[in-house]
């Protein structure tokens, strides 16, 4: 039982380039969500997904963008990265809003 | 909207000692809530939450919080801190058919030897 996967670990990316940075999750839950984290800034929420084909802004999601094939993956697209989306990128997954998620190890993501 | 404050983004505690960290929340709705953990370069853990009913409850590493719904708070206290308690906590609120999670700023823990 893997839980939540994100690749890249790691990734550096040049001012106008685009990315997508994966999200896969092994436990059947139906809602899956992003969140960059800064310091002092807690988790924002970017977007988010409550089943396949259902997906939702958060409050900060302008530059990315999102789709939901399957109930197992939420890949998120960054379409121009800029430096100001440098950040660490967490996908999670929750079977129910009462459950609490259950996140990946990130992805730290540097715009130059 | 929902909301979570946290105050002090740094705290630090002597290894043995009351460990309290504060969460108020907003919320118009009955709300569930969380606590996670954050270790350097890790993702977040769930700690505990609360979503109905004991208004107390325990959590993994000692951990406990208390709901106060007159206070519109949940605490995150641990009667002695470890070393290995050095990390970043997070409260955080949903409710009842809304999945979007909202976070407090964190407090960072710092435990002293």
């Amino acid at each position: 039982n893997a839980g939540v996967t994100q690749t890249p670990k790691f990734q550096v990316l040049k001012t106008g380039q685009s990315m997508t940075l994966q999200c896969a999750q092994d436990m059947n839950h139906e809602y899956m969500s992003w969140y960059r984290q800064d310091p002092g800034m807690g988790l924002r929420l970017i977007h988010y997904s409550v089943g396949a084909g259902i997906t939702d802004q958060g409050e900060v999601p302008n530059g990315y963008n999102v789709s939901r094939s399957t109930t197992e993956d939420f890949p998120l697209r960054l379409l121009s990265a800029a430096p100001s989306q440098t950040s660490v990128y967490f996908c999670a997954s929750s079977y129910r809003e009462y459950y609490g998620y259950t996140f990946g190890s990130g992805t730290r993501l540097t715009v130059v | 909207a929902q909301s979570v404050t946290q105050l002090g983004s740094h705290v630090s505690v002597s290894e043995g000692a009351l460990v309290l960290l504060r969460c108020n929340y907003s919320s118009s709705v009955p709300p569930y809530l969380f606590w996670y953990v954050q270790y350097p370069n890790q993702g977040l853990q769930l700690l505990l939450k609360y979503t109905t009913g004991a208004t107390l409850v325990k959590g993994i590493n000692g951990f406990e919080a208390e709901f106060k719904k007159s206070e519109t708070s949940f605490h995150l206290t641990k009667p002695s801190a470890h070393m290995s308690d050095a990390a970043e906590y997070f409260c955080a609120v949903s409710n009842y058919g809304n999945n979007r999670l909202a976070f407090g700023k964190g407090n960072q823990v710092v435990v002293i030897p």
